[in-house]
């Protein structure tokens, strides 16, 4: 069935470390994913996805990872800021036309 | 840079009142969302509209819930007689080509008392 997890509910790193966050998916059909970060008291923000056809993909300081074999999907952050502090989720769109989101991890940057 | 406005930010509901969730799309989109995440929990898909109908709705989405796109600019979510659980932050979204490039507004919090 459609189901998106994630291995670690909060992760905290000092300023300058770089961040893994980890998720597990378990619809093998899947052919896009998402990382979506929420800030308090806001929506969820884009932040960058990858295809299925994919394994990596980068962005400004941000590097998408998918392993279709073992479904996992993580998303890394170079030099995590204080304002990388926010609940990171991922989705993936299932069905016609919707997005289905996994459970969310803090992530916490202490100076 | 264009966005999704939801208003309001805060509404604070009795229960088995109806309320109203309003949202802007972002002009040129075409695909409307609803989701909702309860304090703490995941976001949750709840309806997805293009072309002026629904096009998938999760088992959430039942009778007390309703859509509407009353003209060209809004689109709003109707809860018609609300429930305690029915409490949570509502997000809309809009794509212009799908579920995929979603943006989502910053939500409206329901407190149903």
């Amino acid at each position: 069935g459609e189901n998106v997890g994630l291995h670690l509910p909060t992760l905290s790193v000092q300023e300058g470390d770089n961040s893994i966050i980890n998720c597990a998916y378990s619809n093998s059909a899947s052919d896009y994913f998402i990382w979506y970060k929420q800030e308090s008291g806001k929506g969820p923000q884009f932040i960058i996805d990858i295809r299925s056809n994919m394994d990596k993909r980068q962005g400004q300081r941000v590097t998408v990872l998918l392993n279709k074999t073992v479904k996992h999907l993580s998303l890394q952050i170079a030099a995590t800021q204080p304002g990388d502090s926010a609940v990171y989720f991922c989705a993936f769109t299932g069905g016609y036309n919707k997005l289905i989101f996994g459970a969310g991890t803090r992530l916490a940057v202490h100076p | 840079e264009p966005e999704v406005t939801q208003t309001p930010s805060h509404q604070v509901t009795q229960m088995g009142q109806e309320v109203i969730l309003r949202c802007v799309p972002i002009s040129n989109h075409l695909y409307f969302y609803w989701y909702r995440q309860i304090l703490g929990q995941k976001v949750e898909f709840l309806v997805s509209f293009y072309n002026n109908e629904i096009s998938e709705k999760s088992e959430i989405f039942d009778d007390q819930f309703s859509v509407e796109r009353p003209d060209g600019s809004n689109f709003t979510l109707k809860i018609r007689s609300t429930k305690l659980e029915d409490s949570a932050m509502y997000f809309c979204a809009s794509s212009e080509t799908g579920a995929e490039e979603a943006f989502f507004g910053q939500g409206t919090r329901l407190t149903v008392v």
